[in-house]
């Protein structure tokens, strides 16, 4: 199933240049995960932000989290070809499951 | 970290038999496992939730019948696509949490199921 949205769906920015992309959701949720997907691959966990949270940084990555406009980003800074890749958001609430949104493609341009 | 693995990487199967994809926690007790189907370009959707012991819970949606999952073990949840079809062609990924009460599930690297 479907949180929300992620915006961009996709985007193609130079290699150096930082990089945003957009989540929003529906429902309550205890926690808010970022992954990356490279084509055909598996799935990477990049971070996890709990509701209680506003901010995480690990490495180049920065997620906010506001749970008033039910929304979340995720920041890639000074990126390179390897984050070429899909960045999925998604959002777990009381029961466990991920609920995942539709996912940001990001071509990063050497 | 926590590792999940998934069997095979991808199969080719023809159209009418039967598929075995097995998911594996290598380095922790899973009690929970979920079972995920990814289409080109879009997505993972949930297809059911396997606990230990206890029958699979299904999205809607998703036939119980044709997508047959046994988790026997707290290691081992199994997902067998009955009499596939070339609409089966997909993605498979299985994830699961860990014993530690903690949100963070663990992904294993996906099946990709081509039927002929």
């Amino acid at each position: 199933s479907q949180q929300g949205e992620e915006d961009p769906q996709a985007l193609s920015i130079q290699e150096g240049e930082n990089a945003t992309m957009n989540c929003s959701y529906k429902t309550s949720i205890n926690n808010l995960q970022w992954y990356r997907q490279n084509s055909g691959r598996g799935l990477v966990h990049l971070i996890l932000i709990r509701s209680n949270e506003r901010e995480k940084h690990s490495g180049r990555l920065r997620v906010t989290l506001d749970t008033s406009k039910k929304s979340s980003s995720l920041l890639i800074t000074a990126s390179r070809a390897a984050d070429t890749a899909s960045y999925f958001c998604a959002t777990s609430g009381s029961n466990y499951q991920l609920i995942w949104g539709a996912g940001t493609k990001l071509i990063i341009k050497p | 970290g926590a590792v999940v693995s998934q069997h095979p990487s991808w199969v080719i199967c023809k159209s009418g038999t039967s598929v075995k994809i097995e998911c594996r926690s290598l380095d922790f007790q899973a009690t929970t496992m979920f079972w995920y189907r990814q289409f080109p370009k879009q997505s993972l959707m949930l297809m059911a939730t396997s606990n230990e012991g206890s029958k699979a819970t299904y999205e809607q949606g998703v036939e119980k019948d044709k997508f047959l999952i046994n988790h026997a073990s707290l290691t081992l949840s199994t997902l067998t696509v009955t009499s596939a079809h070339p609409e089966d062609s997909s993605f498979y990924i299985c994830s699961a949490y860990g014993q530690w009460g903690d949100d963070e599930q663990f992904f294993g690297p996906g099946t990709r199921l081509t039927v002929l």
